[in-house]
């Protein structure tokens, strides 16, 4: 199974100031039909996983847009221009390009 | 809008099994799989399976193989995830998911005697 490692494991933001969380995918997620599945997830305590990007870089409906998610082949990175205090909670990156699913080991946000 | 309504918590004892549901809408089910994740407290999601809504067709995780079991209902847009030989480390949260972007709302299985 692909194994997906994240870093850092927490990220102790100040308000108003970037954060980003690196994604790293033991195989290439680029799936035969030339899409790369990767995903980021948001989970805030006692809540179901958020999704906030798809396919590395598009956004979900309603997502803001100081998320923001890049990179290619198996390296892949989450960022947040400013954070906000709604920021606070796990992010997870997970690729659906091959089964079974995978996931980080997630990465909590915090405001310092 | 695209919806998975999952069935509520369950306490079950030891050696027991549970079967969670997760009703679709919003969208032609026959179209899309279902997949089962988990969360045990504190720890990452977990994938456990996959069903094709039109085939019945479906993938396990081997960490499950032998234990879990899903199904789907196609009149009903419904699919079944059922966790036999329940141990207290199987208490987490279910969720079901189409895809990554679209999930239940989770059910809590707790496993205690």
């Amino acid at each position: 199974e692909i194994v997906m490692t994240q870093t850092p494991l927490s990220s102790p933001v100040t308000l108003g100031q970037p954060a980003s969380i690196s994604c790293r995918s033991s195989r290439s997620l680029v799936h035969s039909d030339g899409n790369t599945y990767l995903s980021w997830l948001q989970q805030r305590p006692g809540q179901p996983p958020r999704p906030l990007i798809y396919k590395i870089s598009k956004r979900f409906s309603g997502v803001p847009d100081r998320f923001s998610g890049s990179g290619a082949g198996t390296d892949f990175t989450l960022k947040i221009s400013r954070v906000e205090a709604e920021d606070v909670g796990v992010y997870y990156c997970t690729q659906a390009t091959q089964f079974p699913w995978t996931f980080g080991q997630g990465t909590k946000v915090e405001i310092k | 809008q695209v919806q998975l309504v999952q069935s509520g918590a369950e306490v079950k004892e030891p050696g027991a099994s549970v079967k969670v549901s997760c009703k679709a809408s919003g969208y032609i089910f026959i179209n899309y799989g279902i997949n089962w994740v988990r969360q045990a407290p504190g720890q990452r999601l977990e994938w456990m399976g996959w069903i094709n809504g039109d085939t019945g067709d479906t993938k396990y995780s081997q960490n499950f193989q032998g234990r879990v079991t899903i199904t789907r209902d196609k009149p009903a847009t419904t699919a079944y995830m059922e966790l036999s030989s329940l141990r207290s480390e199987d208490t987490a949260v279910y969720y079901c998911a189409r895809d990554p972007g679209q999930w239940g709302q989770g059910t809590l299985v707790t496993v205690s005697s």
